[in-house]
């Protein structure tokens, strides 16, 4: 079974602090993704990386960033957390070829204070 | 850019009815993929079931069937024999077929959700 692993489920961080989201995925996956979701929203995509080091900003990039050294690990940085970024944060990946499917991680829940 | 809408934000069903979940989406594109997955209160998202534009088939996934309907774009799902384990949120998604440099085109683009509930 494909598996997508998010290092934290439940964060509280205060204001002002940085943030590392971590996601590692088991399947060699080529594609990974990181989306936040908000109560009558849905999901939106914050930024995706398709390759090491290669990334590219989603629809919500505004006071994030991302990492990616390696094939199977992905994080998230909120350089200076804010209220407004307390929402659910989903991690994802595939491979390359445009029809796979997008497997998802269980979630990480922030809040901040 | 595509757009995905679930116009429904609530639905409920009785336990072993039937029940259609609605998704129409916006695109310039002829070559794509649409999606539904569910997400239960544990919040793992789970892939219920997925169509190829290109096929004029139905997919169906035991219990849980698409009507697509290329030309209105529209994408629905129904669910038969309703079970309690059904109770989740359930998301329409959108992505292109077209391969373009970069990753632009891997990305999934999703509707607001349908709350389904189910009552025994």
């Amino acid at each position: 079974d494909v598996k997508v692993t998010q290092s934290s489920r439940y964060l509280v961080k205060r204001t002002g602090e940085k943030v590392f989201l971590e996601c590692v995925q088991d399947m060699d996956h080529e594609n990974m993704f990181w989306y936040r979701q908000d109560p009558g929203l849905g999901l939106r995509l914050i930024y995706f990386s398709y390759d090491v080091k290669m990334k590219e900003k989603g629809d919500i990039p505004e006071g994030y960033s991302v990492s990616r050294e390696k094939k199977e690990r992905f994080s998230l940085i909120l350089e200076s957390a804010s209220t407004n970024q307390t929402s659910m944060y989903l991690c994802a990946s595939s491979f390359r070829v445009s029809g796979n499917t997008i497997y998802f991680g269980e979630g990480s829940w922030l809040t901040v204070v | 850019a595509q757009t995905v809408t679930q116009s429904q934000p609530e639905m409920s069903v009785q336990e072993a009815e039937t029940v259609t979940l609605s998704c129409t989406y916006d695109t310039s594109e002829s070559d794509y993929y649409l999606f539904w997955y569910k997400q239960p209160p544990s919040r793992q998202m789970i892939l219920v079931i997925r169509q190829e534009a290109y096929k004029q088939q139905n997919a169906t996934e035991n219990r849980f069937s698409v009507n697509f309907q290329k030309a209105a774009k529209s994408f629905s799902l129904k669910i038969s024999d309703s079970q309690l384990g059904d109770a989740a949120m359930y998301f329409c998604a959108y992505r292109s077929a077209k391969v373009a440099s970069g990753g632009s085109n891997y990305k999934l683009t999703f509707g607001k959700g349908t709350l389904l509930t189910v009552n025994p």
